[in-house]
């Protein structure tokens, strides 16, 4: 298996763009996870589906993130519009769902908006 | 809530030398604890877990102890090797479950040949 696989794995981009992150999970796996890991608040739950639904996105920021899970294959997170402070790493994360206690990371997209 | 706190990083050691990296946790009720690492341009692997008060994690020469009564998971490996540097963290999960993982802030291991 590819594992979770994510891209763009680097994304840089002015400030006021849109920017798309895209994941696709391990097959099999119906649960899928957005974190976000920075230096000043490490790791962060910001979205997670199971089935393809939005079970908990209280962690996402605010408005100007959205996350959509159209199929059990793919997943986005969307940020419009971006601001320097959204710089970070974004992780995806998948489980085959139910009470798993592992998660399977993708490698990351590193986000620099300047 | 359930908060992690690590050991402030970087530590940095010899190859060889004795590794310990402390965890301590705050939760309600019989969490599951965890460690994993992140290699330099990699997402985070799981390392090893432990369920339930007095277990011993392990995994790749790692080891970690579930201790209820100092509520802590500490991180040992007795020889590290240069193959071993990579940022470790500690989480916790309330359920039990991947979607409640709560995350320490991690500890960069650098280790010197």
């Amino acid at each position: 298996d590819a594992g979770v696989i994510q891209s763009p794995r680097h994304e840089v981009t002015e400030m006021g763009q849109e920017v798309t992150l895209r994941c696709k999970p391990i097959s099999g796996h119906n649960s899928l996870f957005w974190y976000r890991q920075t230096m000043m608040r490490g790791l962060e739950l910001l979205i997670y589906f199971n089935n393809n639904v939005p079970i908990d996105d209280s962690g996402m920021p605010e408005d100007r993130f959205s996350a959509k899970m159209p199929n059990a294959s793919f997943s986005t997170l969307k940020i419009q519009p971006s601001e320097p402070r959204d710089s970070a790493v974004y992780f995806c994360a998948s489980t085959p769902g139910g009470d798993v206690t592992e998660a399977f990371f993708g490698q990351g997209t590193r986000l620099t908006v300047v | 809530g359930n908060s992690v706190t690590q050991m402030e990083g970087p530590v940095t050691l010899s190859e060889e030398a004795f590794l310990t990296i402390n965890c301590t946790y705050t939760a309600t009720g019989y969490p599951s604890l965890f460690w994993y690492v992140q290699y330099p341009g990699e997402g985070l692997q799981l390392l090893l877990k432990a369920t339930k008060a007095d277990d011993k994690g392990s995994n790749k020469g790692f080891e970690a102890t579930y201790r209820k009564e100092t509520t802590s998971f500490h991180l040992e490996k007795g020889s590290v090797q240069v193959s071993d540097s990579a940022v470790y963290f500690c989480a916790l999960s309330r359920s039990g479950s991947a979607r409640q993982l709560t995350f320490g802030s991690g500890t960069q291991l650098t280790v010197l040949p």
